[in-house]
């Protein structure tokens, strides 16, 4: 149990144009979802927090027009880069948690390769 | 503040051998929870282990144990006889409030 999807996996855009990633919980309600972003052989670093049904937090230095996060169910959660460009490119994560698990823990998803050309 | 540090940026191992990733962290709560993740070159997030503030005894999952010390806040994985699936990268987390804090990570590689 506990599996997280993401979709797409690696998407390729021009720059100026809008991406959106979706994040699943596929069989647990996701209370809480995150958003994150890895550069090559760098470390997580968490974009933003969102609960379902309300606005997502974002960390400081995060873009909120930039990096739109809509948590819209207690099983779905969607990242929106808009305007993208080549400096957007990264490996976007999400992860999501709902109060299950033996440690509470938060469940990730694969993943999505973003490449703005 | 909260903070985890992974001093080992690379490390290179014989198959078969064990080997242990250093972590330390810092925090003033009482209660905290440290996990490990290996992020093969796929870039998925593998759940490795877990250790939480009040437990008595060293986790142990299969292949991997955490030496844990929590007077010197450390919170090391072991990995005993690596095998060449173990090359990805190590992350140690700690879980502060509902966030997790990540460490710079090593990345492992496994020698045959």
């Amino acid at each position: 149990g506990a599996v997280v999807s993401q979709h797409p996996s690696r998407v390729i855009c021009k720059s100026g144009t809008s991406v959106k990633i979706e994040c699943r919980s596929l069989d647990f309600q996701a209370t809480t979802m995150f958003w994150y972003r890895q550069f090559p052989k760098q470390s997580l670093m968490l974009m933003a927090t969102s609960n379902e049904g309300s606005k997502a937090t974002y960390e400081q230095g995060v873009e909120k027009d930039k990096f739109l996060i809509n948590h819209a169910s207690l099983t779905l959660s969607t990242l929106t880069v808009t305007s993208a460009h080549p400096e957007d490119s990264s490996f976007y994560i999400c992860s999501a948690s709902g109060g299950i698990g033996p440690h509470n823990e938060q469940f990730f998803g694969p993943g999505t390769r973003l490449t703005v050309l | 503040a909260q903070k985890i540090t992974q001093t080992q940026p690379g490390m290179f191992v014989q198959e078969k051998e064990a080997v242990t990733l250093d972590c330390t962290y810092d925090t003033s709560d009482p209660s905290y929870g440290l996990f490990w993740y290996k992020q093969p070159s796929s870039g998925e997030m593998i759940f490795l282990i877990y250790q939480g503030s009040y437990d008595q005894q060293n986790a142990t999952e299969g292949r991997y144990s955490l030496n844990f010390q929590k007077a010197r806040k450390s919170a090391n994985l072991v990995i005993s006889a690596s095998q060449l699936g173990d090359s990805a990268m190590y992350f140690c987390a700690m879980r502060g409030g509902y966030q997790l804090i990540w460490g710079a990570g090593t990345k492992l590689i496994i020698k045959p």
